[in-house]
């Protein structure tokens, strides 16, 4: 069984400009949400979708912006990058809201230059 | 915020096992705690959940005190491998969703 697929996996960005990640959960799972980690913050919660409604939101600016497709897969983006973005992105998948177990995708590197 | 309180660092002897301890002092009563760990450059891995009793699967087990107020992960018998960052977290998965609070978590470093 695949596990959650983040692309891409590395990508450099300049400020001010824009960037989308992708995740595909786990085949059958409904439930995506985004994780950021730095080595100041650590992890931090983003957002979480279910049946592509967004369910819960972390406490990050609106530049932060995510949806999710009828097929499961999300997307996450970031516009009007800012040094401070620099992070790992981190995508999780679960069969549905309360679910007691998360998949981790990869993640994909963001640096902002 | 992190509602759970964890050592910093810990070592353990290869083979030998590794006990994590976790502080939730304010833990309700609806809320699991739950066990990931993140091996270097990796995401985060789902090891063990708990209510009130104790669990066992096949990576660790999970003792959880009688009033819910502190709990252990043990490896029992810890490899290079298990070298990572433990996160405890309690949730209640009703309230919160999948939504996971982090906190610093322990680096375990387990050496030969």
């Amino acid at each position: 069984k695949a596990g959650v697929t983040q692309t891409p996996r590395y990508l450099i960005k300049t400020r001010g400009q824009q960037v989308t990640l992708s995740c595909s959960p786990i085949s059958g799972h409904r439930s995506v949400s985004w994780y950021q980690q730095t080595p100041g913050q650590g992890l931090q919660f983003l957002f979480e979708y279910f049946s592509e409604t967004q369910r819960n939101k972390g406490n990050f600016p609106g530049r932060f912006s995510g949806r999710q497709f009828s097929n499961s897969r999300s997307e996450m983006n970031v516009s009007t990058l800012e040094l401070g973005d620099s992070a790992l992105y981190l995508c999780a998948s679960s069969w549905g809201l309360g679910s007691y177990e998360q998949y981790f995708g990869p993640g994909t590197r963001l640096t902002v230059t | 915020d992190a509602k759970t309180t964890q050592p910093p660092s810990m070592d353990c002897a290869e083979g030998r096992a590794a006990n994590l301890p976790c502080n939730h002092s304010t833990i309700s009563g609806n809320e699991y705690v739950y066990w990931y760990r993140q091996i270097h450059s990796q995401g985060p891995q789902y090891i063990i959940h708990g209510l009130k009793n104790n669990e066992t699967n096949e990576m660790a087990s999970l003792i959880i005190t009688e009033d819910r107020k502190s709990s252990t992960l043990i490896l029992p018998h810890a490899t290079l491998r298990d070298t990572a960052v433990y996160y405890c977290i309690v949730r209640d998965p009703m309230e919160y969703g999948n939504k996971l609070v982090f906190g610093a978590g322990t680096i375990l470093r387990v050496k030969s």
